[in-house]
């Protein structure tokens, strides 16, 4: 069983528009984190989010991304203004034992 | 970048063990060794992990050296649905939960029939 679900597992998008990627954990949990893969590259954290607050962020997550919990339940990733390097699976995960962080199936992100 | 090291690649027989080495001579003593796997384009797959004690669940086991700056994971008798890339990662345990998972290239094990 998934810990979270994300959607839309595919989205499709026109350079320069804005996306919206949906994480919606099956409990309630208090910690998330947002990753992404580019095609045939490693998996590379962007953000660590906790108590409506980003904890973590790498060098990947610029003022182009931004996360938040709008309704205290999904968790949402945001880019403002997509660009073609942005095309990558982009995965959601959450603590559910201990510290260990179980992993959504991902939305593949194409940007045209 | 990752604190461990893998062998690209690896191919397994179906039905026997798989044994995935990794590298992690700086592991420092708070570091715990995870295991995660990716079948093709999926999330990648909580296994197991450890910090100097040999684990095993349901799925694999984790067997650390004594002086913990090695390890295997041992799938007891593969299948074709372990087909995957797996990723052996470093990280501090405990009440870190705000800490990422750095990932490396990992292992692409195949499982052949």
């Amino acid at each position: 069983e998934p810990e979270v679900t994300q959607t839309p597992s595919h989205q499709v998008t026109q350079m320069g528009q804005e996306v919206i990627l949906r994480c919606v954990p099956i409990s309630n949990h208090l910690y998330f984190y947002w990753y992404r893969q580019i095609l045939g590259q490693k998996v590379e954290f962007l953000v660590s989010f906790y108590n409506n607050e980003i904890s973590e962020k790498s060098e990947i997550f610029d003022d182009q991304f931004s996360v938040e919990r709008p309704d205290g339940s999904n968790f949402t990733l945001k880019i403002r203004s997509t660009k073609l390097e942005d095309s990558a699976m982009y995965f959601c995960a959450t603590v559910v034992r201990g510290d260990t962080q179980y992993f959504g199936p991902g939305t593949r992100l194409t940007v045209l | 970048d990752a604190k461990t090291t893998q062998p690209p690649s690896m191919d397994c027989a179906e039905g026997r063990a798989a044994n995935l080495p990794c590298n992690h001579s700086t592991i420092s003593g708070n570091e715990y060794v995870y295991w995660y796997r990716q079948i093709h384009s999926q999330g990648p797959q909580y296994i197991i992990h450890g910090l100097k004690n040999n684990e095993t669940n349901e799925m694999a086991s984790l067997i650390i050296t004594e002086d913990r700056k090695s390890s295997t994971l041992i799938l007891p008798h593969a299948t074709l649905r372990d087909t995957a890339v797996y990723y052996c990662i470093v990280r501090s345990g405990g009440d870190n939960y705000g800490q990422n998972f750095v990932f490396g290239p990992g292992t692409r094990l195949s499982v052949l029939p």
